[in-house]
């Protein structure tokens, strides 16, 4: 079993939608969670950092957290064509210094 | 500004060359990690180091090796290139892991 699991897609969504991607990682013990951007090319960014169990909102996007679960998402609202991109989600397993990354969502938002 | 560079952007090598990829941060970060990037396989990590000296394998190691001298630079050296290490290879510097990784752009290596 993979430490952090991303469906692949592609996923589409019309623009003005709310875009939902998901990610379930393995290690309980996991404290930080992060989801990175990026473009076709380019080198990933980070946009959006989550801690604590709960919602987390910056502008269009929201990260969602829920230990019990194992499961953190992020949700972008109102979504654009630039919003076109594959979205990794990164967990800090707590037992290591390092991120393990997932292998990414693409989303394509149709104009 | 602060930042992180590779280089090359590009470079092609030939199967059992000794090739090393660059990477240059100013963030003062004491954090660095090399990762490859394949389709289908996400990011993988290879090398990282927690400061001056330090250098621990990742999960994709074999056929790697890093050393790091100062705070600045960690190299990335493939001692005998192999056509599996044809991938794009992404620095990050990080000054805790509560704060996340920040990319150098990376470098797209071929091995021929």
């Amino acid at each position: 079993q993979k430490e952090v699991e991303q469906n692949s897609g592609p996923l589409s969504v019309p623009e003005g939608a709310i875009a939902s991607l998901n990610c379930t990682y393995s290690d309980r013990g996991s404290q930080s969670f992060f989801w990175y951007r990026q473009y076709s090319g380019k080198s990933p960014e980070l946009i959006m950092f989550i801690y604590s169990n709960g919602d987390k909102e910056d502008g269009r996007f929201t990260a969602q957290l829920n230990k019990a679960s194992q499961y953190v998402s992020l949700l972008i609202r109102d979504s654009q064509p630039s919003d076109s991109a594959t979205y990794l989600c990164a967990v800090d397993p707590g037992s290591a210094r390092q991120l393990t990354f997932g292998s990414g969502t693409q989303l394509t938002v149709l104009p | 500004d602060a930042e992180i560079t590779q280089s090359p952007r590009h470079k092609i090598t030939e199967t059992g060359r000794q090739v090393t990829l660059a990477c240059h941060q100013t963030w003062n970060h004491n954090n660095m990690f090399w990762y490859r990037q394949d389709l289908g396989h996400g990011l993988r990590l290879i090398h990282y180091s927690y400061g001056v000296q330090d250098t621990n394998k990742g999960e994709v190691s074999d056929g790697y090796s890093v050393s790091r001298s100062n705070t600045e630079d960690l190299p990335l050296t493939l001692e005998s290139a192999a056509s599996s290490q044809t991938s794009v290879y992404f620095c990050a510097s990080s000054p805790g892991l509560d704060y996340g990784y920040t990319f150098g752009s990376g470098t797209r290596l071929t091995v021929v």
